[in-house]
């Protein structure tokens, strides 16, 4: 089945230490995003590729870096988290604007 | 560690009612308009959608809503069953944003059996 996968599902990092999140799509959907949700709040969106173009948030922190190799990745690199950063991530794509999101399951980050 | 969560507006219903859950959406030049449903520990998934040209759009149990007048969405439930039970959220794409979704605060949904 065509799907979004993203691993881990879950991760543990420590204060500071560089961590990175990956998803990957088998739909050959054009954009990927990447959002950030914490408990009982809304998904926030922090980026998204449309193609090989790179979209960012305007508020999203310096902290927070993506990557995309190709059409079917998508990297997440936090540099340096924090315990403000805790959350889970989510990922999802779309086939072009103005349609609808799938997203993958989530990882879960925690940070100590 | 995470921030302490926000209270969501929750819903409860009865096994078998119909449930109508509701969304203000902030931007009247908003184009398309999307449900999901949220379970715990997962991520999103689809429900239906709407495009700002329509104003109702009906799905296998569910109906979506639209009035741009006063800027309002709804989704609503028939005969709602215990795997119901999530956070439903709406979402809006602004025109000429490239698919952008703005998520709305979300409602818990609980159906008692």
């Amino acid at each position: 089945d065509a799907m979004v996968i993203q691993n881990p599902r879950y991760q543990v990092t420590q204060f500071g230490k560089p961590v990175t999140l990956s998803c990957s799509q088998t739909l050959n959907h054009n954009v990927m995003y990447w959002y950030q949700q914490k408990s009982s709040q809304a998904p926030k969106l922090l980026f998204h590729y449309y193609d090989k173009d790179f979209n960012n948030e305007a508020d999203t922190p310096d902290n927070f870096q993506s990557r995309r190799p190709n059409t079917s990745f998508c990297f997440l690199d936090i540099r340096s988290p924090g315990l403000g950063d805790a959350a889970m991530y989510l990922c999802a794509t779309s086939r072009g604007g103005g349609y609808e999101q799938f997203f993958g399951p989530g990882t879960r980050l925690t940070v100590l | 560690g995470e921030s302490v969560g926000l209270h969501l507006p929750t819903l409860s219903v009865q096994e078998g009612d119909n449930s109508i859950i509701n969304c203000a959406y902030s931007n009247s030049a908003s184009d398309y308009f999307i449900w999901y449903k949220q379970e715990s520990g997962k991520g999103p998934q689809f429900i239906i959608d709407i495009r700002s040209n329509m104003d109702k759009r009906q799905g296998q149990r569910v109906t979506v809503l639209l009035n741009k007048t006063v800027k309002h969405l709804s989704l609503q439930i028939a005969a709602t069953q215990p795997g119901d039970s999530a956070v439903y959220f709406c979402a809006e794409k602004r025109v000429g944003s490239q698919g952008n979704l703005i998520f709305g605060k979300g409602t818990k949904l609980s159906v008692k059996p």
